[in-house]
């Protein structure tokens, strides 16, 4: 069974742009998570999806940064515009959804963003 | 606020070694206490997990010790090999369903 992938692993791009990562969760999770590290950070929760509907988006840093996931399948995280400080790699989680108890998350690969 | 703290940020052992990797948390309401493995240019991966209704869990060369009182907890690994050099994210979770992680530890084990 395939894990979660993330496209595309690597970015670089100038101050001001567009960027747009996307998420392909395990197929019947539910749930999906993007978290971010910064360089030499704790990898920090920015936004949960169950399904379409956005959980929980508390962790989104500023309104630059817009997720969706279209139809409750993949996702996308797009930064418009882009900042120096918004550099580091982003990681997207799914899991199953059982409501009061934890199930495993599983991570992709992450994508690395450069932000020149 | 990091609610998260992890120690060491860094450890160098040699194989065989134990090293020990401590977290701290400060929220009581966190019920389910992960660690997480990652290779360079792999995402995280679940090692080991603790429920704070126990002090103990092993698997394998993996052990954590839960102090529920302290509110820490720690991983050991037994016996370690050059193959368990990698970066350790302790984490904590709870009726919130999102992670609280540590900022990681890059372990070295050397041959």
């Amino acid at each position: 069974e395939a894990g979660v992938t993330q496209f595309p692993s690597h970015s670089v791009i100038e101050k001001g742009q567009t960027v747009t990562l996307r998420c392909d969760p395990i197929s019947g999770h539910d749930n999906l998570y993007w978290y971010r590290r910064v360089m030499g950070k704790e990898i920090k929760f920015l936004l949960h999806f169950v399904k379409e509907s956005k959980q929980d988006e508390s962790g989104m840093p500023n309104n630059r940064f817009l997720a969706e996931r279209t139809g409750g399948t993949y996702s996308t995280l797009k930064v418009q515009p882009a900042e120096l400080e918004d550099s580091g790699v982003y990681f997207c989680a799914s899991s199953l959804l059982d409501r009061g108890r934890y199930n495993e998350q599983f991570f992709g690969p992450g994508t690395r963003l450069t932000v020149l | 606020q990091q609610q998260v703290k992890q120690s060491p940020q860094s450890l160098i052992v040699q194989k065989g070694g134990i090293p020990i990797i401590n977290c701290a948390y400060e929220n009581t309401a966190f019920d389910y206490f992960p660690w997480y493995q990652q290779f360079p240019g792999k995402g995280p991966a679940l090692l080991i997990a603790i429920r704070p209704d126990v002090s103990e869990k092993k698997e394998g060369r993996f052990t954590i010790s839960f102090n529920k009182s302290a509110k820490q907890f720690s991983l050991h690994i037994m016996d370690s090999q050059p193959g368990d050099s990698a970066t350790y994210f302790c984490a904590v979770w709870g009726s919130n369903y999102k992670l609280t992680f540590g900022k990681g530890t890059l372990l070295t084990v050397n041959p």
